[in-house]
């Protein structure tokens, strides 16, 4: 079975412009989250989907956005990017969202903002 | 408030030797996950264990083991006959109850080095 695949790997973007990061979950998981990881930050919840709705969201700004189709795959959407935002944006996928379901992870996609 | 807390933030260990990564969690929340995490330099994170709060017994999966001690509320990752292919972020994670979705709150990370 394959994994949960992110497109693109890498991303170079400039201050102010807006950028999509893409998810594929593995077959049949229709849970899907996006953590955000910096060397100051950490790991920090972005947002869940599960079943083309939000179902959690975290401290983040508005201009962090995404989204959730019916084939499960998802998106989020970065706009007026900042050079804050330079992390790795990692995206996970879930049978469902309950607390005892593992989250498996895909490879990421690094962004840097210049 | 710090929910998950890793204490070391490196670790060395000697190749074929047992290591145990520190965590202590905190939540008021009677239904939650606890997940480790090993994330090699390419930063992919890999799924390594689960302890669900309602587990009777440890955990363990091949050379992991999840030391769960509730009451301390403590859920220690243990590896066994360490590999040089060990070298690696580790973090311990968890979710709480069914209503918070997805959510995963991750510790700071224990990097681990292993000496051959």
């Amino acid at each position: 079975k394959a994994g949960v695949t992110q497109t693109p790997r890498y991303l170079i973007k400039t201050r102010g412009q807006q950028v999509t990061l893409s998810c594929s979950p593995i077959s049949g998981h229709r849970s899907v989250s996006w953590y955000q990881q910096t060397p100051g930050q950490g790991l920090q919840f972005l947002f869940e989907y599960f079943s083309e709705t939000q179902r959690n969201k975290g401290n983040f700004p508005g201009r962090f956005s995404g989204r959730q189709f019916s084939n499960s795959r998802s998106e989020m959407n970065v706009s007026t990017l900042e050079l804050g935002d330079s992390a790795l944006y990692l995206c996970a996928s879930s049978l469902s969202p309950a607390f005892s379901y593992e989250q498996y992870f895909g490879p990421g996609t690094r962004l840097t903002v210049t | 408030a710090q929910k998950i807390t890793q204490t070391q933030p490196g670790m060395f260990v000697q190749e074929k030797e047992a290591v145990t990564l520190d965590c202590t969690y905190d939540t008021s929340d009677p239904s939650y996950g606890l997940f480790w995490y090993k994330q090699p330099s390419s930063g992919e994170m890999i799924f390594l264990i689960y302890q669900g709060s309602y587990d009777q017994q440890n955990a363990t999966e091949g050379r992991y083991s999840l030391n769960f001690q509730k009451a301390r509320k403590s859920a220690n990752l243990v590896i066994s006959a360490s590999q040089l292919g060990d070298s690696a972020m580790y973090f311990c994670a968890m979710r709480e109850g069914a209503n918070q979705g997805g959510k995963l709150i991750f510790g700071q990370g224990t990097e681990l080095s292993v000496k051959p």
